[in-house]
């Protein structure tokens, strides 16, 4: 079965400084992961995707097979970056259809 | 820009209560999911849809019900509130097969006393 495991509840970190969130996953097939944000009093939008292999805000997550992990990573975190952060896997469900099963989340407070 | 749509931002009911929570959204997606969202457990799905009348359960489907009449529309039942369901319930849609991006409304917290 699937799963996504973030181990951190919680991270701490001052302004400037670097920034992992940890992801680590279990699948059979082919994954392919995200990262969702929810920023205070937001809705929770996709942040980035392996697939794109993009840099989002700073972010950026690198999909390592052989550790089974998708870590977001960012060089000097922000005030702005405190929000809770999910990563997320999809799978196939059956044909043509896809879900997605979610870490537990970890939030990121960036202090002043 | 997509557009997803929560009848109710605060929501309290009593056990017991049969309790309709409304998910809207406007650009024409085949597949919408309903979530909830707790502390320490993250995102756990409740019941997803790919196409009208179509409903398959997700993780954790036991107390709830879906329903599906209209392709912007998908509702999610609470037969007979508990106090268990207290929670922030997520509702999200996407294109259609096969794409990844999730789109989420804001939310629905509902308290059952």
């Amino acid at each position: 079965a699937q799963r996504v495991t973030q181990p951190e509840k919680l991270l701490s970190v001052f302004k400037g400084a670097p920034v992992e969130l940890k992801c680590n996953y279990s699948y059979s097939g082919s994954p392919e992961l995200f990262w969702y944000v929810q920023y205070s009093r937001q809705r929770l939008q996709l942040l980035l995707r392996h697939i794109s292999r993009e840099s989002i805000k700073g972010f950026t997550a690198d999909l390592n097979k052989g550790e089974t992990s998708f870590h977001l990573k960012k060089p000097f975190a922000q005030e702005e970056d405190s929000a809770m952060y999910y990563c997320a896997l999809r799978f196939n469900s059956g044909g043509s259809n896809y879900k997605l099963t979610f870490g537990k989340g970890t939030l990121l407070t960036v202090n002043p | 820009d997509v557009k997803v749509t929560q009848s109710s931002r605060y929501l309290v009911k009593r056990t017991g209560e049969k309790v309709f929570l409304e998910c809207v959204q406007d650009m024409d997606h085949e597949n919408m999911f309903w979530y909830r969202q707790d502390p320490g457990l993250g995102l756990r799905l409740i019941y997803f849809s790919y196409d009208v009348k179509m409903k398959e359960k997700g993780d954790i489907p036991e107390g709830y019900s879906v329903s599906r009449e209209k392709k912007e529309r998908f509702s999610l039942i609470l037969e007979s509130a508990s106090t268990n369901q207290t929670s922030m319930y997520l509702c999200a849609s996407s294109l259609g097969p096969g794409t990844d991006t999730q789109y989420f409304g804001p939310g629905t917290r509902l308290t059952v006393l």
